[in-house]
């Protein structure tokens, strides 16, 4: 299948950081980028989808301004939680999803953020 | 709005025999994608399989098949002759054809025992 890389794998930051989470399609161009986030034993929670060269769609509740969403080319997008805070301590994974890898989501390892 | 539900949280099984991880799902849509994935304590989304809502056939992909049975609106997926490296969190999650995101189930964790 293909592939998708996410940086870094783990990250612990001090409250009121800001952090920034790279998610690239390795082998395929990425027309579409989806941040998930997942709380240990839950499932995946769609945050926002973000299209190359368009602003992110966020889904009901989450916040735009503390997440900000860049997909500046087909192979990256970015994941940015500004002024984290203890309570965004989370599992943040990508996926994506192009043209030529039929419909399927094929997801990054994910990023534990651990804030103090 | 799309509903999945896994109504197993947790399922055992012993090695080499087969096990079926449950998933219904609820859509108005008639075009639509059924997918499973496995997510191993490491975190990783893992793609297993992929059923169309019009696909005539059940899929498979080596070990894994899907038992799609449209009437009923399920999804279960079938791995057979179960390995110690199957023991995982397994979801089930549904696209229809309005809409390019994922609806994921709460998750089945599957535990395969010597």
């Amino acid at each position: 299948g293909a592939v998708v890389s996410q940086h870094p794998s783990r990250v612990i930051c001090k409250s009121g950081t800001s952090v920034k989470i790279e998610c690239r399609s390795l082998d395929f161009q990425a027309t579409t980028m989806f941040w998930y986030r997942q709380f240990p034993k839950q499932s995946l929670m769609l945050m926002a989808t973000s299209n190359e060269g368009s602003k992110a769609t966020y889904e009901q509740g989450v916040e735009k301004d503390k997440f900000l969403i860049n997909h500046a080319s087909l192979t990256l997008s970015t994941l940015t939680v500004t002024s984290a805070h203890p309570e965004d301590s989370s599992f943040y994974i990508c996926s994506a999803r192009g043209e030529g890898v039929e419909d399927t989501q094929y997801f990054g390892p994910g990023t534990r953020l651990t804030v103090l | 709005a799309q509903k999945i539900t896994q109504t197993q949280p947790g399922m055992f099984v012993q090695e080499k025999e087969a096990v079926t991880l449950d998933c219904t799902y609820d859509t108005s849509d008639p075009s639509y994608g059924l997918f499973w994935y496995k997510q191993p304590s490491s975190g990783e989304m893992i793609f297993l399989i992929y059923q169309g809502s019009y696909d005539q056939q059940n899929a498979t992909e080596g070990r894994y098949s899907l038992n799609f049975q449209k009437a009923r609106k399920s999804a279960n997926l079938v791995i057979s002759a179960s390995q110690l490296g199957d023991s995982a969190m397994y979801f089930c999650a549904m696209r229809d054809s309005g809409y390019s995101t994922l609806t994921f189930g709460k998750g089945t964790m599957l535990l395969v025992s010597p």
